[in-house]
This record gives structure tokens, sequence and C-alpha cells, in this order.
């Protein structure tokens, strides 16, 4: 899989959009985006996943660009409780066989009052 | 979306004996289950892959004997740390894979915080 980079920390006005981005040059044509966070002391929680189109639900927007090298994700009305690890993913979906999901670092954003 | 239930959330046990804990999916079945480990400040570490009816894929590392992982049913899997000692402890968490690509993630259980004594 894809290996993934993402800042380390992010600061967010509450009430504010919070884009987080993630860099996966090196994605291959089969590959999802996959976005998970994880709030402390809590298992991961799926957000969104895209292949190329963008993508929203009612968590938030997914924008991959069009070379697909690069993802972002919108958070369009941050509140406190979106303080978490967010964990951007490259994965490619088979039907059966060892693909667990591999998590990077991830972004630690916090949203400010 | 699909739910995964972990049990036990917390445990503290004493070194020397063993801690099994379950993790069920509850409106899907799960073919293809998860384990991971994560310790304080760091990122979850896949310890496993469980595959209901089969016998269980290890990562590099990580002891086949200790970890002990049984998938007997297509909504159960079961992690037993044996012989638990202190450096086991951890927050361990299972996943499930969903049956196929579709609207919603792996999705993960809650997590046990297992100490060691």
């Amino acid at each position: 899989d894809a290996k993934t980079t993402q800042p380390p920390s992010m600061d967010c006005a509450e009430g504010r959009a919070a884009n987080l981005p993630c860099n996966h040059s090196t994605i291959s044509g089969n590959e999802y985006v996959y976005w998970y966070r994880q709030i402390h002391s809590q298992g991961p929680q799926y957000i969104i996943h895209g292949l190329k189109n963008n993508e929203t639900n009612e968590m938030a927007s997914l924008i991959i660009t069009e070379d697909r090298k690069s993802s972002t994700l919108i958070l369009p009305h941050a509140t406190l409780r979106d303080t978490a690890v967010y964990y951007c993913i490259v994965l490619s979906y088979s039907g059966g066989g060892a693909d667990g999901l591999t998590f990077g670092k991830g972004t630690h954003l916090i949203i400010q009052p | 979306g699909a739910v995964v239930s972990q049990h036990p959330s917390r445990v503290i046990c004493k070194s020397g004996t063993s801690v099994k804990i379950e993790c069920r999916s509850l409106d899907f079945q799960a073919t293809t289950m998860f384990w991971y480990r994560q310790f304080p400040k760091q990122s979850l570490m896949l310890m496993a892959t469980s595959n209901e009816g089969s016998k269980a894929t290890y990562e590099q590392g990580v002891e086949k004997d200790k970890f002990l992982i049984n998938h007997a049913s297509l909504t159960l899997s079961t992690l037993t740390v044996t012989s638990a000692h202190p450096e086991d402890s951890s927050f361990y968490i299972c996943s499930a894979k969903p049956p196929r690509q579709g609207s919603y993630g792996y999705t993960f259980g809650s997590g046990t915080r297992l100490t060691v004594v």
C-alpha cells in the first residue's frame, strides 16, 4: 500500500472549516483514500473514503486532486469534539487476504475555542 | 453502518495470568477481522489478521503463542493474551473488514485497555 504524509499537528478555531492535507504521491490506480480519526482512548472512527471523485457525507468532504497524489479532508464547521488524531490511509480493497490498515502518525487536530 | 462490539473495555490482570478480549460484529458477517495494539502516544500497529475458520496470520515480531486468536464464527473473534507481563500493557483494538467495498470503511471496536500488574 502507498505511504502517506501528513502534518503532525494543526490548530483550527471552533466554527471554522478544518482542512487536513495528505500526500500520497505513490498511490496506484486501484487504491482508495480512507480517512479515519481517533479520539483519545477510543477506537478509530471511519470518516470518509474515495477513489478519484470528490466525496461528501454528513461528517466531512474529501477532495482528491486530479492526479490523485494528494487529498484534503474538510470538516466544514469544526467543533471541540472534532479534536482528535486524523489518519489518511490508502488501501487497495480486495475480497480476501491480509489487508489490514497501516496507520501512520496522523495529524493531531486541535480545535481551539 | 457496521457495528463492532469489543469487550471488556478495561481489564487489570496479574502477571502470569491470561486475558481474553472479544470482538463481535453485530450486524454483519465478518470473514476477516484484525487486531491492533497501541502504546501511549504511538499509532496503531497491526498485530494479526483473523480469518474465520482458519489460522490467524501474525505480523512480524508478534508471538503467535502469546497472542492466541480464535475466529470460530463469522461474528466473533477473540484475542487471548497468555502469561501476561507488564510490557503487554497496552490498548488493544479489533477491526472488521466489510464484506465488500461499500459505503463504509473498516469498522473498529472501542478498544480494550489492558494493564498487567
